[in-house]
């Protein structure tokens, strides 16, 4: 029962390098969520989906995308990195009015 | 928008002794939930207990257990029986019943347990 699983767990990039990263659940959840974490700071929601095909801003949203084109799958893209966006990144995954599943996070270093 | 407050940055207990952990929230809605999470060093974010805000009952888990006061917007955790386990960063955090089921986070507590 793997639950949210977030691919990848670390990564290193140069400001302006792109990268995705990937978010699976395996419980058929239809709400995925991306936040992101900084220091002295709860989560922050950057991005969600309230079903496949569909995507949606949240609290911190620029300098984002992401896409739902798969239900169990729910990717969060940086286009173009800055040092701000260095941070802690974690997926979750609910059904309505249920509590939310968290992945293990990402923690992601912009050079 | 909805604001959750956590006004206590760091707190330290002896192992066995009973903590209690603040938040305050503001909000117009009337109906909600409240969850508290706890984030270990391991860095999951685990769920420790819910409140349904239409709920008078105060919900409990075990050594866990919450102090929900709607009127006044507090929803305090109580740890009883205090384990070096529970050494963590607690957060509060506030969902809608209505709409997109977004969760909004307090800045969290961060909780040592000493032996």
């Amino acid at each position: 029962n793997a639950g949210v699983t977030q691919t990848p767990k670390f990564r290193v990039l140069k400001t302006g390098q792109s990268m995705t990263l990937l978010c699976a659940q395996d419980m058929n959840h239809e709400y995925m969520y991306w936040y992101r974490q900084d220091p002295g700071m709860g989560l922050r929601l950057i991005h969600y989906s309230v079903g496949e095909g569909t995507t949606a801003k949240g609290e911190v949203p620029d300098g984002y995308n992401v896409s739902r084109l798969k239900k169990q799958n729910f990717l969060l893209g940086l286009e173009s990195a800055a040092p701000s966006q260095t941070s802690v990144y974690f997926c979750a995954s609910s059904y309505h009015n249920q509590p939310q599943h968290f992945g293990d996070g990402t923690r992601l270093s912009i050079l | 928008a909805q604001t959750v407050t956590q006004s206590q940055p760091e707190m330290s207990v002896q192992e066995a002794e009973t903590v209690t952990l603040s938040c305050t929230y503001d909000t117009s809605e009337n109906n909600y939930y409240l969850f508290w999470y706890k984030q270990p060093p391991s860095r999951q974010m685990i769920l420790v207990i819910r409140q349904e805000a239409y709920k008078q009952q105060n919900a409990t888990e075990n050594r866990f257990s919450v102090n929900f006061q709607k009127a006044a917007k507090s929803f305090s955790l109580k740890i009883s029986d205090s384990q070096l386990g529970d050494t963590a960063m607690y957060f509060c955090a506030f969902m809608k019943v209505q709409g997109a089921q977004k969760l909004v986070f307090g800045q969290g507590t961060r909780l040592t347990i000493n032996p």
